[in-house]
């Protein structure tokens, strides 16, 4: 299975900040890496898929980047409704794989 | 726009089969997408358990694939999800998702359904 690993695990922010959370595969997967959000008690959320593709609908402040084995989420300014949990995840291969999540908090 | 719905049984027996039904609206089963099932243990992660096509393709994750079946019903619109031999460590939310091709993310969720493994 190909292992996903982000960091931070958690971040504490302010809005307007500029965040940035990193996604690492344990082996080369292109650019199959999507980015989700998941608010509590809620769906996952798509926001990036192939690693920097904007999913219609999403606020231009999301952007995604990299390909091979490290990616990036970057949030420009951050704001209210963006206080959530983060996941990376790979659609190179099956199992599909998913990171451990990075909460951001206020 | 695609909407999908879990249902089933939210308690299910230590040892019995766990069976959850994800309804299609708004699109059809056997459009050109594989449709899969997500879980999430309280307070954790996202765990892929597997996908299929509406042409009867499955793919199944290898720590799960003994106990799993996924189908579909095509007349009916819906795909289910079995997951034999439960216990407790399969108490979690349950989510059924589309997985949009070729680029294979999954682009559109069921507000998911809690499975609760207990005696």
């Amino acid at each position: 299975d190909i292992q996903m690993t982000q960091s931070p695990s958690s971040l504490s922010a302010s809005v307007g900040d500029r965040v940035t959370i990193t996604c690492r595969a344990s082996q080369n997967i292109n650019n199959y890496l999507n980015w989700y959000q998941q608010k509590p008690g809620k769906a996952p959320k798509l926001l990036i898929y192939v690693a920097s593709s904007l999913q219609s609908g999403v606020p231009s402040r999301f952007s995604g980047s990299g390909s091979g084995t490290d990616f990036t989420l970057t949030i420009s300014s951050l704001q209210p409704e963006d206080f959530a949990t983060y996941y990376c995840q790979q659609s190179y291969s099956t199992p599909y794989t998913f990171g451990q999540g990075t909460k951001l908090e206020i | 726009q695609v909407q999908l719905q879990e249902s089933g049984p939210g308690l299910v027996k230590p040892s019995g089969t766990l069976s959850l039904t994800c309804g299609v609206s708004g699109g059809s089963i056997s459009s050109s997408n594989w449709w899969s099932w997500v879980r999430q243990p309280p307070g954790k992660g996202l765990e892929w358990i597997g996908e299929m096509y509406h042409s009867g393709s499955t793919n199944y994750n290898p720590s799960l694939k003994s106990r799993v079946t996924i189908s579909v019903d095509k007349s009916k619109n819906h795909f289910s999800l079995r997951l034999s031999s439960v216990t407790a460590a399969d108490t979690a939310v349950y989510y059924c998702a589309k997985v949009a091709t070729p680029q294979l993310h999954f682009d559109s969720w069921g507000q998911g359904t809690l499975v609760t493994v207990s005696s």
